[in-house]
């Protein structure tokens, strides 16, 4: 079965400082994961994925994640952290027949000034 | 274009009443899926429907139904509702292809009494 988790329902931080949302995944066969950020009353939008190539991906925003297979993980980055990238982050991975995605339960970011 | 799109985005309901949120994507995409967001929860797949003319059911899909009206447009059917579908419901399409991101509806807001 294809799961993803989130360990932290809460990350605070200051702005300027380098922020972590931590993803960790659980897959029968190759990992295919996404990144995902909500602001209030908005619909999901789209960050970042790793496929296959390069273990750090860069997405939108100036966020990028690290894939790490030996310790299954998928952390969202962010070298310095703004007020506005304050929202709802979700960790996701594509099931096996690509036809379902399964979500992490979100984790808020608290950046604060 | 306007990407997908969801009505209503707020409805009050008394238990047992009935109603449809409707959802449409103007992207030309083949598939189309049905959440629900849940505090703590992360998105729950309700439905989906990989092609015009299929639908298959997701994590959980008791009390709802759904129809693939067309490759447009997918709707989501509460026969009698019950306060446990208290929720925020979104749609989403993602391009045809095996490792591409969800795009999603802004949502619908749903309360039942």
């Amino acid at each position: 079965a294809q799961s993803v988790a989130q360990p932290e329902d809460q990350v605070n931080v200051a702005e300027g400082n380098p922020l972590t949302v931590k993803c960790t995944y659980s897959v029968s066969g190759n990992p295919y994961l996404f990144w995902y950020v909500q602001y209030p009353n908005r619909g999901l939008q789209f960050l970042l994925k790793y496929i296959t190539g390069d273990n750090l991906v860069k997405g939108s925003y100036g966020f990028e994640a690290e894939f790490n297979k030996s310790q299954t993980s998928f952390h969202l980055k962010k070298p310095s952290a703004l007020v506005s990238d304050s929202a709802l982050y979700f960790c996701a991975v594509i099931g096996y027949n690509f036809n379902k995605f399964y979500f992490g339960s979100g984790t808020k970011l608290n950046v604060k000034p | 274009n306007a990407g997908v799109t969801q009505t209503p985005k707020f409805q009050v309901l008394k238990t047992g009443q009935s109603m449809t949120l409707q959802c449409a994507q103007d992207m030309n995409h083949n598939s189309m899926y049905w959440y629900r967001q849940d505090p703590g929860m992360g998105l729950r797949l309700i439905y989906y429907s990989a092609s015009e003319g299929t639908t298959d059911k997701g994590e959980v899909p008791n009390g709802y139904n759904v129809s693939r009206l067309n490759k447009r447009e997918f709707s989501l059917r509460l026969e009698s509702a019950a306060p446990s579908q208290t929720s925020v419901y979104f749609c989403a399409s993602p391009p045809s292809g095996s490792y591409n991101e969800q795009f999603f509806g802004p949502g619908t807001r749903l309360t039942v009494l």
